[in-house]
């Protein structure tokens, strides 16, 4: 079984300022991990993704996350925020290897003031 | 890149019509998936597919039915659309674990 919960269904931030989203997992399994981004009316896009290779990644346009096992989390960070970064943003989890069938979190609104 | 196109980005249809949305990818893979989103709910899967003519329900299947004739297409199918079938629709695609998805820019459908 797997899940996974974004902590905060909204961060608000000024641009500029760095930008923090946080997402906890589980799993049963070895995880891989994913963020991604979605603009209004838009599908979603891939920022980046964790695959039991370096637990430090880094994504598009800046963002990066951490894989931490011990806290199960997997957060994303970026140190300086533009209008532009304004979106909804996903974390997702799913099994390393067999069946790979994802679980969604519900979703960040990241809101940036200018 | 690969690219996973929807046929329809709006789409308005009568309660009780029989619906299709069509989305094909171009990258020969092997599995698709088809999710609706609702704002509050997140993104959950309807069905998905590992390979031709072959099918799997999701988490909420009931009202949908899908077809997978060919690698590249995956047609979700509402039998007799109903007004809480208005939603956001969103197709993806992925080459195997570990690659990550792609998505389609989405299909919004209103039952009227």
């Amino acid at each position: 079984a797997q899940s996974v919960t974004q902590l905060d269904s909204h961060v608000s931030v000024s641009e500029g300022t760095p930008v923090l989203l946080r997402c906890n997992y589980s799993s049963s399994y070895s995880p891989s991990l994913f963020w991604y981004v979605q603009h209004p009316n838009k599908g979603l896009q891939l920022l980046l993704k964790y695959t039991s290779a370096a637990t430090l990644v880094k994504g598009i346009n800046g963002f990066e996350a951490e894989f931490k096992k011990s806290e199960t989390s997997f957060h994303l960070t970026k140190p300086s925020a533009h209008m532009s970064d304004a979106a909804e943003y996903f974390c997702v989890v799913s099994r390393s290897g067999g069946s790979y069938i994802p679980t969604f979190g519900r979703g960040t609104s990241l809101i940036v003031h200018p | 890149d690969v690219k996973v196109t929807q046929s329809s980005r709006y789409l308005v249809k009568r309660t009780g019509e029989k619906v299709f949305l069509e989305c094909v990818q171009d990258m020969d893979h092997e599995n698709m998936f088809w999710y609706r989103q609702d704002p509050g709910l997140g993104l959950r899967l309807i069905y998905f597919s590992y390979d031709v003519k072959m099918k799997e329900k999701g988490d909420i299947p009931e009202g949908y039915s899908v077809s997978r004739e060919k690698k590249e297409r995956f047609s979700l199918i509402l039998e007799s659309a109903s007004t809480n079938q208005t939603s956001m629709y969103l197709c993806a695609s992925i080459f195997g674990q570990g690659y990550g998805y792609t998505f389609g820019s989405g299909t919004r459908l209103t039952v009227v």
